[in-house]
């Protein structure tokens, strides 16, 4: 069975600092990725998504990157965090089917 | 631009009635609506999903309708139990995507009072 993770599960970072986050997937290949962003108390905004490996198409334009550097991860960064990054980084694969599987998120908070 | 608003934002029922979440969609091409449940601190998980084919889907307490003239949504839950509370994302997939890029509402917070 498929399974993904991100870690971390909780982040702290001072504005300024860089960011890396990452989402792998376990029992699939080749498989679309997303990188989504929820604030609190709203829907989830999409940030990202890859179709293969080096292939990142950004959603909004911001100070985040994403980077695909194997089939099954997928990586979010930032050089600079501002205080609006905060917020709830959510990773989801999908592949063939139209469903989307959800990661556990990061929950990062910018002070 | 593409959109998806959802109503309502919060819903109290008690335990053992019915829940009802709409969802409208601007993007006529869309044909795949998918509705997840959010559990506090946790990532979405989806429940249910319905075609642009299909009127109707149903799995146990769980239903999902589909008015694609009007372009319109709903998630139903019958016979609800305390451990469905949580929120409910709708979304919509327009078919241009090619990589099943989903457009989501808002999200209702659902609250079964015991």
């Amino acid at each position: 069975s498929q399974t993904i993770h991100q870690w971390p599960a909780t982040l702290v970072q001072p504005v300024g600092s860089p960011l890396s986050l990452e989402c792998t997937v376990e029992g699939t290949s080749n498989p679309n990725l997303y990188w989504y962003r929820q604030a609190a108390g709203r829907g989830l905004q999409l940030l990202f998504y890859s179709v293969g490996i080096g292939q990142i198409s950004s959603e909004v334009p911001q100070n985040l990157s994403a980077s695909r550097p194997q089939d099954r991860q997928f990586i979010l960064s930032s050089k600079k965090l501002l205080l609006s990054d905060s917020g709830f980084y959510l990773c989801a694969w999908s592949r063939g089917s139209r469903e989307q599987f959800f990661g556990p998120g990061t929950r990062l908070t910018v002070l | 631009g593409e959109n998806v608003e959802q109503h309502p934002s919060t819903l109290s029922v008690q335990e053992g009635d019915s829940a009802v979440i709409k969802c409208t969609y601007s993007d006529s091409a869309s044909n795949y609506f998918p509705w997840y449940k959010q559990e506090l601190g946790k990532g979405p998980q989806l429940i249910i999903d319905i075609r642009s084919n299909v009127g109707e889907k149903k799995d146990q307490r769980i239903a999902v309708t589909l008015n694609k003239t009007a372009k319109h949504f709903s998630l139903h839950i019958t016979e609800t139990q305390p451990e469905d509370s949580a929120v409910y994302f709708c979304a919509a997939s327009p078919t241009s995507s090619g990589t099943y890029k989903y457009i989501f509402g808002t999200g209702t917070r659902l609250k079964v009072l015991a």
